[in-house]
């Protein structure tokens, strides 16, 4: 039984270029959500989807920053024209039901811009 | 201040040793409390979950949860070096807006062998 995957483990992006982060959740699981960990900082929520919907995103950056979660295929992070704040380990979590408390975490990803 | 408060550590002790970790909170809406172990370059990994107040134990691993003083506690006995990490603790207001955990900064744990 395959964890939540993440890919891919480390991405290196220069700056004002694009970063594409994927997430197949857990078979079974239709519930995503996305965090970003800072150095020295703790997990932050991102954004919370469902399949084709996302239904909380009230971490999310207005700018730069989307998620999709398509009926097919892995949920999409995506940072338009990065800058090097944007370096940090983002993971995705899984969860069968929709209660955030019963979620599993992949290993992340981490994004270095240079 | 802060809505949740965690000693980054480090946290050194003999192999043995009971250990205890805290976190504390400042929104008294918060309902569930779950402890992580992430190691390092690793994703969270559950350990704990409580709903409310109260004890929960698990094996070596108790959770203690003290809403009147909003404090979480995570008791590790007969410690292992393998239970060397980074523990995470996380809160969620199930009738807030956000659907997402909240995160302390995550205490380091160094267990001596």
């Amino acid at each position: 039984n395959a964890g939540v995957m993440q890919n891919p483990r480390h991405l290196v992006r220069r700056r004002g270029q694009e970063a594409r982060l994927r997430c197949s959740p857990m078979k079974g699981h239709s519930h995503v959500y996305w965090y970003r960990q800072l150095p020295e900082e703790g997990l932050k929520f991102m954004v919370y989807l469902q399949k084709e919907n996302i239904i909380d995103e009230s971490g999310m950056p207005k700018e730069r920053f989307s998620a999709e979660f398509p009926k097919e295929g892995p949920s999409i992070l995506r940072i338009q024209q990065v800058v090097r704040g944007d370096s940090a380990a983002y993971f995705c979590a899984s969860s069968q039901s929709g209660f955030n408390t019963e979620a599993f975490f992949g290993q992340g990803t981490r994004l270095t811009v240079v | 201040q802060k809505e949740v408060e965690q000693d980054p550590g480090p946290l050194s002790v003999p192999e043995g040793a009971i250990v205890s970790l805290n976190c504390t909170y400042s929104n008294s809406a918060f309902q569930y409390f779950m402890w992580y172990r992430q190691y390092s370059r690793k994703g969270p990994e559950l350990l704990m979950y409580t709903y409310s107040s109260g004890n929960k134990e698990d094996g070596r691993f108790t959770a203690q949860v003290d809403k009147s003083s909003k404090y979480i506690s995570l008791f590790i006995r007969d410690s292992q070096p393998s239970d060397s990490a980074t523990y995470l603790c996380a809160m969620m207001d199930p009738g807030g807006g956000a659907d997402g955990l909240t995160f302390g900064k995550g205490t380091h744990l160094i267990i001596q062998p």
